[in-house]
């Protein structure tokens, strides 16, 4: 059964402060792995999908990397601003026919001015 | 695009009452989900649909009901509410499996 897990559950830094949330799942047979990210009382907003076939994607001040044969993935964050702060989900897609997202359960981000 | 809408945003009901959450997207996609997120569980898969006319089970589907008659609606039935169904709801929707998922705001069911 794949699971996924982040780590930590919570994280605080001050601004300018580059960061890596971690994300680890126990099943490598992945199709896709997703970095979301989620406001206070908001729906999931999603940042950057990589293919299990590709090692990284970038999209601006963030970057993300997949490990499948350690079932890790990471997402760096650079310069970091108060507007970062969040949760951030990661979400791995099954490689079967099932179209199921495994969601880890995120990591609280503060970005402290 | 208005993108993922649900309504409402937020409901109550008592135990045994039933309800339907709507989700609607106007992007055509052809894949629509319904997670619930609980604190300290994440999200999780209720049903979802890869097409109208198409549904089928996720990981926690006791309790619900789903149905796809057009391929821009995906409602979410409860057909009679449990305090254990307390939960924020989300839809989710894509073009096919492998594509970016995207969520709509959140329903937030208060059971007592």
């Amino acid at each position: 059964k794949q699971e996924v897990t982040q780590i930590p559950a919570a994280l605080s830094v001050p601004e300018g402060e580059n960061l890596v949330l971690n994300c680890s799942f126990t099943d490598s047979a992945i199709y896709n792995l997703q970095w979301f990210r989620q406001d206070p009382g908001k729906g999931l907003t999603s940042l950057l999908l990589i293919q299990s076939s590709q090692r990284e994607q970038t999209s601006g001040r963030l970057n993300a990397s997949l490990d499948k044969s350690s079932g890790r993935s990471t997402l760096y964050i650079a310069a970091s601003q108060p507007g970062d702060s969040a949760t951030y989900l990661c979400a791995v897609n099954r490689k079967d026919s099932s179209y199921k997202l495994i969601f880890g359960s995120g990591t609280r981000l503060l970005v402290r001015p | 695009n208005a993108g993922v809408t649900q309504t409402p945003k937020f409901q109550v009901l008592k135990t045994g009452q039933s309800m339907t959450l709507q989700c609607a997207q106007d992007m055509n996609h052809e894949y629509m989900s319904w997670y619930r997120q609980d604190p300290g569980m994440g999200l999780r898969l209720i049903h979802y649909s890869v097409g109208a006319g198409i549904t089928d089970q996720g990981e926690v589907p006791n309790g619900y009901n789903v149905s796809r008659s057009t391929t821009e609606d995906f409602p979410l039935r409860l057909l009679s509410a449990a305090p254990s169904q307390t939960s924020v709801y989300f839809c989710a929707s894509s073009t096919v499996l492998g594509e970016t998922q995207y969520f709509g705001p959140g329903t937030r069911l208060l059971v007592l």
